[in-house]
């Protein structure tokens, strides 16, 4: 079964300097990963996702995240943080075939980001 | 503009009185899905549809109902609420998958 694991509840960074929130997965066959992020009281934003190819993405708000198949990492980054980062973020699955789940993915319990002045 | 609605977005409600929480969207996507959010769980998938009529449990469908009638509804439904209802609630909405939109969410107390 595949899972998502973010092994950090609270991350913090002062602004300015760069950020990596984590996240590992574990999914049979080639895995479609993603990042969500939660603002305060509002319902979750698309960040970026990896299907295939180029193993780092760019994705909303100048963040990143490399994907690394050999430690099964799809790690959260942007270079300079904003106090207006501040926000829970998850990371999640997409099944695969072989693994049975295709049609559902399966999120991280979060990762609270908090950016200081 | 596209959207993702929710109602109520907020509700207290008591042990055993059935309730529907509304979900709509206005995207023309097939796939929906309702997750509950818990602290230090995430979110957790409750079902899914594909399309009309094609619903599929997620990993914790146990008291849920849904109907999906309509391509842009999906309502869930709580026959018999429990306590361990209580939860922050959310339906989404996808073209492919690859992509989630996000209602704004319904608190549900159930006492």
């Amino acid at each position: 079964a595949q899972s998502v694991a973010q092994p950090e509840d609270q991350v913090n960074v002062a602004e300015g300097n760069p950020l990596t929130v984590k996240c590992t997965y574990s999914v049979s066959g080639n895995p479609y990963l993603f990042w969500y992020v939660q603002y305060p009281n509002r319902g979750l934003q698309f960040l970026l996702k990896y299907i295939t190819g180029d193993n780092l993405v760019k994705g909303s708000y100048g963040f990143e995240a490399e994907f690394n198949k050999s430690q099964t990492s799809f790690h959260l980054k942007k270079p300079s943080a904003l106090v207006s980062d501040s926000a829970l973020y998850f990371c999640a699955v997409r099944g695969t075939l072989f693994s049975g789940g295709y049609n559902k993915l399966i999120f991280g319990a979060g990762t609270r980001l908090a950016v200081h002045p | 503009e596209a959207q993702v609605t929710q109602n109520p977005r907020y509700l207290i409600t008591v042990t055993g009185k059935k309730l529907t929480v509304t979900c709509s969207q206005n995207m023309n996507h097939e796939y929906m899905s309702w997750y509950r959010q818990d602290p230090g769980l995430g979110l957790r998938q409750i079902y899914y549809s594909m399309n009309v009529e094609v619903t599929d449990k997620g990993d914790v469908p146990e008291g849920y109902k849904v109907s999906r009638k309509e391509k842009r509804n999906f309502p869930l439904i709580l026959e018999s609420p429990s306590p361990n209802q209580t939860s922050l609630y959310f339906c989404a909405s996808s073209l492919d998958l690859h992509e989630q939109y996000f209602g704004p969410g319904t608190r549900l107390t159930v006492t």
